[in-house]
């Protein structure tokens, strides 16, 4: 069974700083990688995702990601930082042997300081 | 407004005694799927249906029950409820095809058994 790994439970960071959140897993077949956000009082959304093709995947309010094969890795990154970007920030793996099964990360609770 | 609901919010039970946490989405997606919620173990999934009469385990079934029989609706079932299952529990929805694998989330059960 596929595991998911998240470096950093805890993130904390000023303004304009630049934002960079690591995520392993485990497996060795085909996967599809997802970063989810839940903002605070807020739903669980969808940053980014990837399937296939380009390993470097763009998502919404300025967030990326890229999926390293041979590392296993699928980093989020943000080159810089705003206030509104606390949150907690998570990894999410399937993959194309059991479609709709998901294995999410731990999390990590980043909080952006003014 | 598009959207996965949860009801109740907040639940207090006590050992054994079963209940119902009910989930229902109006954009007509085939796929949905709970999740639990707990610190420093992130989500996990609990079960998931592909579609109305299809369900599978997820990670963590244990202690659940789950029944799709019409599209919107996807109640979590705790017959015999136990203080580990105290937890933050979440609903998603997902559309196939296109747009596969983006999660809508509810706002969470907080479930407390004594």
């Amino acid at each position: 069974a596929q595991s998911v790994s998240q470096h950093n439970h805890h993130v904390i960071l000023s303004e304009a700083a630049s934002l960079e959140l690591g995520c392993n897993y485990s497996y060795g077949g085909t996967v599809n990688l997802f970063w989810y956000v839940q903002y605070p009082g807020q739903h669980l959304q969808l940053l980014l995702k990837y399937f296939s093709g380009d390993p470097l995947v763009k998502g919404i309010k300025g967030f990326e990601a890229e999926f390293i094969k041979s590392k296993f890795s699928f980093n989020l990154r943000k080159p810089s930082v705003q206030w509104s970007d606390t949150a907690e920030y998570f990894c999410a793996v399937g993959t194309t042997d059991s479609w709709g099964k998901f294995q999410f990360g731990a999390g990590t609770q980043v909080v952006v300081t003014p | 407004e598009a959207q996965v609901t949860q009801n109740p919010r907040y639940l207090i039970t006590v050992t054994g005694k079963k209940l119902t946490v009910t989930c229902s989405q109006n954009m007509n997606h085939e796929y949905m799927s709970w999740y639990r919620q707990d610190p420093g173990l992130g989500l996990r999934q609990i079960y998931y249906s592909m579609n109305v009469e299809v369900t599978d385990k997820g990670d963590v079934p244990e202690g659940y029950k789950v029944s799709r029989k019409e599209k919107r609706n996807f109640p979590l079932i705790l017959e015999s409820p136990s203080p580990n299952q105290t937890s933050l529990y979440f609903c998603a929805s997902s559309p196939t095809g296109t747009g596969w694998a983006k999660l809508f989330f509810g706002s969470g059960t907080q479930l407390s058994v004594l």
